[in-house]
């Protein structure tokens, strides 16, 4: 089964610092991944997707993340974190009947000034 | 475009009660999911639909929830009778067929059953 896991619950970075959000995934053939951002009391808003090709894909807000096939991750990553980003971060694997999305738990990000 | 809309945004009901939550997707998707957010259980899907037609409702809890889409401009989820464990944030989400993972949220429901 189709699965993801985002093993941190909370990261917490200083405002300037580059940020990374940890995703693992486990699939059957070959993996589709996004990464949503979901801001207090909305919904989640789309922020990239890797479907094939190269594997650091750049997405909105200046966020990318990068596909490592033999670790099966999908990290999200900042290189300079503003306080703005401060949200409830989602990662995403298409599933086994390849339209509905399975989301892991989300990860708290908090950006200090 | 308005995004996906919801309604109501708040709702607060006795246990037992019937609960009707409203949808509209953007204008042209043609995929429409309802999910369901709670601290224990995270994002769970609960159906979904494509071109009006359900595909995949295993997510539905149980018999008291039922969801329809009567056309492409609308979709309700219905709980009857509701329990306070349906308390929980439900979002609507809508994709058109060129990008079915690019999904557009609504602003979710929150639902309390007391």
């Amino acid at each position: 089964a189709q699965s993801v896991a985002q093993p941190e619950d909370q990261v917490n970075v200083a405002e300037g610092n580059p940020l990374t959000v940890k995703c693992t995934y486990s699939v059957s053939g070959n993996p589709y991944l996004f990464w949503y951002v979901q801001y207090p009391n909305r919904g989640l808003q789309f922020l990239l997707k890797y479907i094939t090709g190269d594997n650091l894909v750049k997405g909105s807000y200046g966020f990318e993340a990068e596909f490592n096939k033999s670790q099966t991750s999908f990290h999200l990553k900042k290189p300079s974190a503003l306080v703005s980003d401060s949200a409830l971060y989602f990662c995403a694997v298409r599933d086994q009947a390849g339209t509905a999305l399975i989301f892991g738990k989300g990860t708290t990000l908090s950006v200090s000034s | 475009d308005a995004g996906v809309i919801q309604s109501p945004r708040h709702e607060v009901t006795e246990m037992g009660q019937e609960v009707t939550l409203r949808c509209k997707p953007i204008s042209g998707h043609d995929y429409l999911f309802w999910y369901r957010q709670t601290m224990m259980r995270g994002l769970e899907l609960l159906i979904y639909f494509n071109n009006n037609v359900p595909i995949d409702d295993s997510g539905m809890p149980e018999d008291r929830f039922s969801a329809k889409m009567p056309n492409a401009s609308f979709s309700t989820l219905k709980i009857q009778p509701s329990e306070p464990r349906d308390s929980a944030v439900y979002f609507c989400a809508s994709s058109w067929e060129g990008h079915p993972y690019e999904q557009y949220f609504g602003p979710g429901t929150r639902l309390t059953v007391t």
